[in-house]
């Protein structure tokens, strides 16, 4: 079955620190990675979309890497702010599973003052 | 503006009641999907449909049903839910003319089953 992980599960930083986010698949024919963001309770904003034959995509303060061929993609934070506090979730679209997204559990982020 | 509404946005009910819970998209897009989301299990896919009239079980169909008769409206229907069912609820839809495209998700509709 394929699988979407990601590492550490929950995050705490202190503000201004710039972090990284993990995001692992165990199969490297994807359509796409999308990251998405989520406060509690709230719906998935969508932050970044990366195809295949993309390595990364920056908006802002993120950037987003891509490695199709070990199953990896970072997120990278720049300075973040007590504002980023909400947990991030990867999501894959395989190749063989139509337009499914396979979500990992997410990253739990707490951005401290 | 483009988006994916969904509605209701906050349910209680009993078990066995049956309820609806409606999703619409005003971006002309052809796959409509529902996700529910767990503690400890994240989102996983109930059902989909590439176009009107053409649906299909996701990973966790068992207890649903859903209908397309329209492009834009995609209605999650739960016959006589049970508590197993309290979750919280996404729609999604994405264009369909390359495999490539983003999805976008609508606000989530909480849902608790007494």
């Amino acid at each position: 079955k394929q699988e979407v992980t990601q590492i550490p599960a929950a995050l705490s930083v202190p503000e201004g620190e710039n972090l990284v986010l993990n995001c692992s698949f165990t199969d490297s024919a994807i359509y796409n990675l999308q990251w998405f963001r989520q406060d509690p309770g709230k719906g998935l904003t969508s932050l970044l979309l990366i195809q295949s034959s993309q390595r990364e995509q920056t908006s802002g303060r993120l950037n987003a890497s891509l490695d199709k061929s070990s199953g990896r993609s970072t997120l990278y934070i720049a300075a973040s702010q007590p504002g980023d506090s909400a947990t991030y979730l990867c999501a894959v679209r395989f190749s063989n599973s139509g337009y499914a997204l396979n979500f990992g559990k997410g990253t739990s982020l707490l951005v401290t003052p | 503006e483009a988006q994916v509404t969904q509605n209701p946005r906050y349910l209680i009910t009993v078990t066995g009641k049956k309820l609806t819970v409606t999703c619409s998209q005003n971006m002309n897009h052809e796959y409509m999907s529902w996700y529910r989301q767990d503690p400890g299990l994240g989102l996983r896919q109930i059902y989909y449909s590439m176009n009107v009239e053409v649906t299909d079980k996701g990973d966790v169909p068992e207890g649903y049903k859903v209908s397309r008769k329209e492009k834009r409206n995609f209605p999650l229907i739960l016959e006589s839910p049970s508590p197993n069912q309290t979750s919280l609820y996404f729609c999604a839809s994405s264009p369909r003319d390359r495999p490539y495209n983003e999805q976008f998700f609508g606000p989530g509709t909480r849902l608790t089953v007494l």
